[in-house]
């Protein structure tokens, strides 16, 4: 798996957008990019994932850089129960599919 | 709603001793992994099973054992106990086959190890 690298924390205000940032820069051709998240004492929940395209779904968007070096996860409209540690996962056939989890991101959203 | 669920929640052990933690998997999901997290770090793979068959490990030790179940429910069995072996246990699962892309995994709550 290609290592990336987050931010260890940040601060987002209730309502507004949460942009979260990774770095991926050994990304390889057919590793997708996964973004996951773990509330306090619960399991990690997927959010999202992409190739090379941009993708939006119910819950986030994500924009890959067109040299896949970086991605963004957006949370358009951030909740306070959108607190929770973000990770960011490349991942492979070469892998057997399992998530090689980092530090992660602990995002907390303010009122 | 989570479509895996784990047992028990919370466990506590003595040191050297053997413990079974079980997982329930969605119907249909027959890849099945295991993670160990410890406090402030994130899961850290601990293998994968497809089709009742081991098919990836991560670096633990063989104390570390599995097995997976026609029914889509599947175990995780550690032997002699150590102190460090204290984490939260993740099990995961997911509908699509080994080498496949694209799919996310559904993960358990996790069960509370504490070996003392």
């Amino acid at each position: 798996d290609a290592k990336t690298t987050q931010p260890t924390s940040m601060d987002c205000a209730e309502g507004r957008a949460a942009n979260l940032p990774c770095n991926h820069s050994t990304i390889s051709g057919n590793e997708y990019v996964y973004w996951y998240r773990q509330i306090h004492s619960q399991g990690p929940q997927y959010i999202i994932h992409g190739l090379k395209n941009n993708e939006t779904n119910e819950m986030a968007s994500l924009i890959i850089t067109e040299d896949r070096k970086s991605s963004t996860l957006i949370l358009p409209h951030a909740t306070l129960r959108d607190t929770a540690v973000y990770y960011c996962i490349a991942m492979g056939r070469a892998a057997g599919n399992k998530l090689t989890f980092g530090g992660g991101t602990r995002v907390l959203v303010k009122p | 709603e989570t479509g895996v669920t784990q047992s028990p929640t919370h466990l506590i052990k003595t040191r050297g001793q053997q413990v079974t933690l079980r997982c329930s998997s969605q119907s249909g999901h027959n890849t099945v992994s295991w993670y160990q997290q410890a406090l402030g770090q994130g899961p850290q793979f601990i293998f994968q099973y497809y089709r009742e068959e081991e098919n990836g490990r991560g670096n633990f030790p063989p104390r570390f054992s599995g097995l997976q179940f026609p029914n889509y429910s599947s175990e995780l069995n550690v032997n002699a106990l150590e102190l460090d072996d204290s984490a939260l246990y993740l099990c995961a699962s997911s509908g699509v086959g080994q080498g496949a892309l694209g799919y996310g995994y559904t993960f358990g709550s996790g069960t509370r190890l504490t070996v003392v």
